[in-house]
């Protein structure tokens, strides 16, 4: 079936560091691919997403972008702060095909030190 | 503010209590969801709302029962809960479109003592 692949955390960086998180995913169709932030004791947040291949998402910084040919939606971002620090989860959609459902991927803990 | 507003954000509760979750969504958004995250485990999918109807029910034990009065309003009742039911609860919402993004409250903390 669908699923979503995420890398093991807890990532540990020093601020400014360069940051990947890695994502795949095995999909039957062509999924809309999402990023989504947990920050410490609230909800998910959308922090970006992709609807077809070769699109790049992009917010506060982070981008991501959808690849086809590798299956695979990595979160990057240049130079991280302490306040990035959060729980990030990769996600797809492939909408009526999926009952409109998101399947998740277990999420990633990032924890930035200044 | 994201438009899914949930209360209360936290909940004590013994084991014999009846309680109630609320999530209320003012987004004109037509599916509404159940999510449970615990402590080191992926997120869990309960249920599913589309047009107040439930389309999904997964494998979730009878003391969590759910309730959608119309497609603002999601209800989780909740009744002889056990320890290990301790958790985060999430409600989200979506459009039911092509995959449409699903937008998130801020959660319940459940604590059954």
């Amino acid at each position: 079936g669908d699923s979503v692949t995420q890398m093991e955390g807890p990532v540990t960086l020093s601020e400014e560091a360069f940051l990947t998180i890695n994502c795949t995913y095995t999909a039957t169709g062509y999924p809309s691919l999402f990023w989504y932030v947990q920050y410490p004791g609230e909800g998910l947040q959308l922090l970006l997403k992709a609807t077809k291949a070769d699109d790049k998402g992009s917010n506060k910084g982070f981008e991501a972008t959808y690849r086809k040919e590798t299956t695979s939606f990595h979160l990057e971002k240049g130079s991280v702060q302490v306040s990035d620090s959060a729980v990030y989860f990769c996600a797809q959609s492939a909408g009526l095909d999926s009952n409109y459902q998101l399947i998740w991927g277990a999420g990633t803990k990032l924890i930035i030190k200044p | 503010e994201t438009g899914v507003t949930q209360t209360p954000r936290h909940l004590v509760m013994g084991m014999t209590n009846k309680k109630s979750l609320k999530c209320e969504q003012h987004l004109g958004h037509n599916a509404m969801y159940w999510y449970k995250q615990s402590a080191k485990k992926p997120l869990e999918l309960m249920f599913v709302y589309n047009f107040k109807e439930q389309t999904e029910n997964n494998s979730v034990p009878s003391r969590f029962s759910p309730e959608c009065p119309n497609s603002s309003h999601l209800f989780l009742h909740l009744h002889t809960l056990q320890p290990e039911d301790s958790a985060l609860y999430l409600c989200a919402s979506s459009h039911l479109l092509d995959r449409a993004e699903a937008f998130f409250g801020q959660g319940t903390r459940l604590t059954v003592v």
